[in-house]
């Protein structure tokens, strides 16, 4: 069955250096992969795709990710983080019955 | 665009209640989908509508939760009764047909059942 692994509950990182929120999935055929971000009392908003094409893709607000089929990831990056990307971060895949199913989230906290 | 509108964004109800969540997708979206976010938990599928037919309700739990899409516009979701353990948020979405490249949430429905 399809699925998405995030393997850490929270990233912390200072403002102004770089982000990574992993990502490793488990598919069969193709990977449709996503990644979104949820804001406190808000609903999931949508950062990026990777369904073909460059293996690093580019989404909403400076964030990145790099899909590497070797490793079976899809990590989420960003060169120099903001004190307003702490939320929390979901990569999800779509399913064989074209559905997203989501990871369990990483909280990513950015200090000033 | 309004976006994926639900209501209400938040309510409170004792056990063995009922309790309705209203979702009204984007113009033009015919798939709507319901998601169960536990605390600290990622969203999870309840049940899948493309128009006004249910698609994929496997996840729902039938014998306390329903949820209709009678002109396969708006759509609402009911528990009845509502059980301590239904306490989440109740996310609604909608794309633009079952192999969208994307989803479009609402803001959710924060239940909490005392």
């Amino acid at each position: 069955a399809q699925s998405v692994a995030q393997p850490e509950d929270q990233v912390n990182v200072a403002e102004g250096n770089p982000l990574t929120v992993k990502c490793t999935y488990s598919v069969s055929g193709n990977p449709y992969l996503f990644w979104y971000v949820q804001y406190p009392n808000r609903g999931l908003q949508f950062l990026l795709k990777y369904i073909t094409g460059d293996n690093l893709v580019k989404g909403s607000y400076g964030f990145e990710a790099e899909f590497n089929k070797s490793q079976t990831s899809f990590h989420l990056k960003k060169p120099s983080a903001l004190v307003s990307d702490s939320a929390l971060y979901f990569c999800a895949v779509r399913d064989i019955a074209d559905k997203l199913i989501f990871g369990t989230g990483t909280r990513l906290q950015v200090f000033p | 665009e309004a976006g994926v509108v639900q209501s209400p964004r938040y309510k409170i109800i004792e056990k063995k209640q009922p309790v309705a969540f209203w979702c009204n997708p984007i113009s033009g979206h015919n798939t709507l989908y319901w998601y169960l976010q536990n605390l600290g938990q990622g969203p999870e599928l309840l049940i899948r509508y493309e128009n006004e037919e249910a698609v994929d309700d496997s996840q729902l739990p039938k014998d306390r939760f329903s949820a209709e899409r009678l002109k396969g516009v708006d759509s609402t979701l009911k528990i009845q009764p509502a059980e301590l353990g239904d306490s989440a948020v109740y996310l609604c979405a909608s794309s633009l047909g079952l192999k969208a490249d994307g989803y479009t949430f609402g803001s959710g429905t924060r239940l909490t059942v005392v």
